[in-house]
């Protein structure tokens, strides 16, 4: 089992441009979660999701699109990107309310 | 929403001493408390969990202990290792389904 995959693995971006962050799970399980983590700083959920066809908006939204079109992908969307979004994005899943899996993440540099 | 905070934000020990990081919460309604250890440019890991019907979990070196009444939960480590020198953040799942997470405690074990 591959678990939770994330690809690009490191994507630069120029201002305005638009990306989609990909995020894949064999583990079958339900809910899954997108993180930023700014330098030094702690996880910061932007989105969620408890099933397909089932998003949420988390602390830090803004800027930011998810869909859950499987229960195996949820993608996240970065529209117009600025430098703001700069950041290592970590993606995770989990069988229900409680033991989190972390994908690799993927970092991101907005110039 | 809930707030997390964590102390210290650094933490510096000789090899073969313990290590304490302590975490506040502030939503009653919080059930679930992790910790996640997180490597330089890795992904957080689970290393421990407590929930709140419970007050002491143990697992080899690694102790959490939880205090519902002064809504703190603490994370420690026995006889540390150079290995475990890493970041290690604390989160709490207040009900529904949103983890929040601490800032970081970056350990370092001086051999």
């Amino acid at each position: 089992n591959a678990g939770v995959t994330q690809t690009p693995k490191f994507r630069i971006l120029k201002i305005g441009q638009s990306m989609t962050l990909q995020c894949a799970q064999d583990m079958n399980h339900n809910y899954m979660y997108w993180y930023r983590q700014d330098p030094g700083m702690g996880l910061k959920l932007i989105y969620y999701s408890v099933g397909a066809g089932i998003t949420d908006k988390g602390e830090v939204p803004n800027g930011y699109n998810v869909s859950r079109s499987t229960t195996e992908d949820f993608p996240l969307r970065l529209e117009l990107a600025a430098p703001s979004q700069t950041s290592v994005y970590f993606c995770a899943t989990a069988g229900g309310t409680d033991t989190q899996y972390f994908g690799p993440g993927t970092r991101l540099t907005v110039l | 929403g809930e707030n997390v905070e964590q102390h210290p934000s650094t933490l510096s020990v000789q090899e073969g001493d313990s290590a304490v990081i302590k975490c506040t919460y502030s939503d009653s309604a919080s059930n679930y408390f992790p910790w996640y250890k997180q490597e330089l440019g890795k992904r957080p890991q689970l290393i421990i969990d407590i929930r709140s019907n419970v007050g002491e979990k143990k697992d080899q070196r690694i102790a959490v202990t939880l205090n519902k009444t002064a809504k703190h939960f603490s994370l420690h480590i026995t006889e540390t290792q150079p290995e475990d020198s890493a970041v290690y953040f604390c989160a709490a799942l207040p009900s529904g389904n949103q983890f929040y997470f601490g800032t970081g405690t970056s350990l370092t074990v001086i051999p």
